[in-house]
């Protein structure tokens, strides 16, 4: 069946990247995304990448697509205690119906 | 600046309480969805909507029913609330099912049944 994995803890300091790995069973995602909740709120689109791209840059997030082993990684450069959240990985489940979700990464940043 | 929004933010209510959770969006999006977020933070999909009259049932088995009898309005209703309801509720739309925009979600209902 879909399945979205992730890790579900990362601690970093601030300043150093931040690497989160996430792996999806649905090969034909047009669209992979990653999302971030903060404490008592909803969820906030972040990035997205595109299946037929391997990297997607944008300011201080990179996301990188390895099709063929379906992982899917978001490094955050710089890391700072704002970025303290949960970040989820999503695809389309394969009804076209919905997004499905990882159970999401904690990253604690501390100073 | 959200654009989708969900009243109330916390809710506690007693067993047998019938309630209803609110969700509108001012995007014009036609599909529309409803999330329940466990204590581990993993997300379900409980509920969908293409459109005014259409309703559809998520991966999650769900208690709850939904109305889409307005594009911008897709409330949640739990006839008889029960302990084993309390969770998280995320409403989100979007306009395209595969499209680049994703999902807007709005900031959530925290409800407890005590």
């Amino acid at each position: 069946g879909e399945d979205v994995e992730q890790s579900l803890f990362l601690s970093v300091r601030e300043g150093d990247s931040s690497v989160i790995n996430c792996t999806y069973t649905d090969s034909s995602s047009t669209y992979l995304y990653w999302y971030k909740q903060e404490p008592g709120a909803g969820l906030q689109l972040l990035t997205y990448i595109f299946s037929n791209m391997d990297m997607k840059q944008d300011q201080r997030l990179t996301v990188l697509l390895n099709k063929k082993d379906k992982h899917l990684s978001l490094r955050i450069a710089d890391t700072q205690t704002g970025d303290s959240a949960i970040y989820f990985c999503a695809e389309i489940n394969q009804a076209g119906t919905a997004l499905i979700f990882g159970k999401g990464t904690t990253l604690s940043v501390s100073s | 600046e959200a654009d989708i929004y969900q009243t109330p933010r916390y809710l506690v209510i007693g067993t047998g309480k019938k309630i209803t959770l609110e969700c509108s969006q001012t995007m014009g999006h036609d599909k529309m969805y409803w999330y329940q977020q466990d204590p581990g933070m993993e997300l379900h999909l409980i509920h969908y909507s293409y459109g005014v009259n259409s309703t559809e049932k998520g991966d999650l088995s769900s208690e709850s029913t939904v109305s889409r009898i307005r594009t911008e309005h897709f409330p949640l209703t739990l006839e008889s609330a029960r302990p084993s309801h309390t969770s998280q509720y995320l409403c989100a739309s979007s306009e395209f099912d595969r499209g680049v925009d994703g999902y807007t979600f709005g900031s959530g209902t925290r409800l407890t049944v005590v």
